[in-house]
């Protein structure tokens, strides 16, 4: 069975400092790794996906993520956050034999 | 290019009472269709999926169900709602076929609020 653990539910950062979201999974097969962005009271909008090649992957709004699979991690990060970012993102994976699985969400508030 | 409709955007029920969200997608043909309730610091929990016509499959036992009528209509339904049917209901579609590692699309949401 396949898991996603989002490892924190709050991460508060200022205005153009970089940010991290961490996101780690377990899966006995190949994995196939999202991550989605919810603003507020809206739908969840995908920001990146992972399915093979390159373990550094680009999305939009400048945010990017890299899978490890030694670590078995696809961490969020962007260099420098705005306002605007403020939002609940959620990690997601899937695989072949599965369906896509959520992790619990983690809630970036952007302070001015 | 596709979109995805769905309505209301907020609902306040009493208990016992019926429940039908209906959610539309356009510019795509046999989509794979979900609904996914989020309730709060719970992340998301997929409710039903639907690969066709009639063809639905439940996630979880609950007091819901689901209806696919027409290829791209997705109904939610419920005969009597309970106080912990609340929570913010999202419709999502992904591209026929292999749905792993096909991203999903999100309706807006549904506030369903049970008094």
């Amino acid at each position: 069975a396949q898991s996603v653990t989002q490892l924190d539910s709050q991460v508060p950062v200022f205005e153009e400092a970089p940010v991290e979201l961490r996101c780690n999974y377990s899966s006995s097969v190949s994995v196939y790794l999202f991550w989605y962005v919810q603003y507020p009271n809206q739908g969840l909008q995908l920001l990146l996906k992972y399915l093979s090649g390159s373990t550094l992957v680009k999305g939009i709004n400048g945010f990017e993520a890299e899978f490890n699979k030694s670590q078995t991690s696809f961490h969020l990060r962007k260099p420098s956050v705005h306002i605007s970012d403020t939002a609940e993102y959620f990690c997601a994976v899937s695989s072949n034999t599965g369906k896509l699985i959520f992790g619990q969400g983690t809630t970036l508030q952007v302070k001015p | 290019s596709q979109t995805i409709h769905q309505w209301p955007a907020t609902l306040v029920q009493p208990v016992g009472s019926p429940l039908s969200l209906e959610c539309t997608v356009e510019g795509t043909s046999n989509p794979n269709l979900y609904w996914y309730r989020q309730a709060a610091g719970r992340g998301l929990q997929l409710l039903f999926y639907s690969v066709g016509i009639g063809q639905i499959s439940s996630e979880v036992p609950q007091n819901l169900s689901a209806s696919r009528p027409q290829d791209r209509q997705f109904i939610l339904s419920s005969k009597k709602l309970l106080l912990s049917d609340s929570g913010f209901y999202l419709c999502a579609w992904s591209r026929e076929g292999s749905s792993y590692n096909s991203p999903l699309h999100f309706g807006n949401g549904t506030r369903l609020t049970v008094t």
